[in-house]
């Protein structure tokens, strides 16, 4: 699978937006960029995945590059509760499934009032 | 979406003993699910596969013989941490895949040996 590049942190106040970049420069073509995050003590929630559109749901938007080699997660009205680490993963299908979710570091985001 | 419970939450047991972590799929069945550690600050670190029926798949350096994987049933997979140590505290997690390959986690089981 495609290594993702993410910043270690980033700040948001409280009601903004947060956008957090994840460049995937090494994706191939049929690999999709899916996005967690991991509240402290708990295990990872699933948050969006897309594959060349962009993609919204209630939690978030994903705008990805025409070009795919990077994507943002927008969480549009940033809350307290948004506070955890996020994790961009590249996943590529195999055979008649997807590959395992491997995680690396992740953007740890705190939000402050 | 999909809910995968583990029980329990946490654990503290002694050191040389073996403590059993559950984890449930309760609205799918999952042919596949998956055990994954993390230490304090670090990522989580995928230990093993475990398929429905059949021997678990080990990544590599993770002992087959400590970390005793069971998926005797579609919706129930355990590990079991045999002769724990202090080394292996940690939050272990598990994730059960669905039939349309998406995977969900479980809320973590905290293991603390003493």
């Amino acid at each position: 699978d495609a290594k993702t590049t993410q910043p270690t942190s980033m700040d948001c106040a409280e009601g903004r937006a947060a956008n957090l970049p994840c460049n995937h420069s090494t994706i191939s073509g049929n690999e999709y960029v899916y996005w967690y995050r991991q509240i402290h003590s708990q295990g990872p929630q699933y948050i969006i995945h897309g594959l060349k559109n962009n993609e919204t749901n209630e939690m978030a938007s994903l705008i990805i590059t025409e070009d795919r080699k990077s994507s943002t997660l927008i969480l549009p009205h940033a809350t307290l509760r948004d506070t955890a680490v996020y994790y961009c993963i590249v996943r590529a299908p195999w055979g008649s499934g997807y590959s395992t979710l491997t995680f690396g570091k992740g953007t740890m985001l705190l939000v402050s009032p | 979406g999909a809910v995968v419970s583990q029980h329990p939450s946490w654990v503290i047991c002694k050191s040389g003993t073996s403590v059993k972590i559950e984890c449930r799929s309760l609205d799918f069945q999952a042919t596949t699910m998956f055990w994954y550690r993390q230490f304090p600050k670090q990522s989580l670190m995928l230990m093993a596969t475990s398929n429905e029926g059949s021997k678990a798949t080990y990544e590599q350096g993770v002992e087959k013989d400590k970390f005793l994987i069971n998926h005797a049933s579609l919706t129930l997979s355990t590990l079991t941490v045999t002769s724990a140590h202090p080394e292996d505290s940690s939050f272990y997690i598990c994730s059960a895949r669905t039939s349309s390959y998406e995977q969900y986690f479980g809320p973590g089981t905290r293991l603390t040996v003493t």
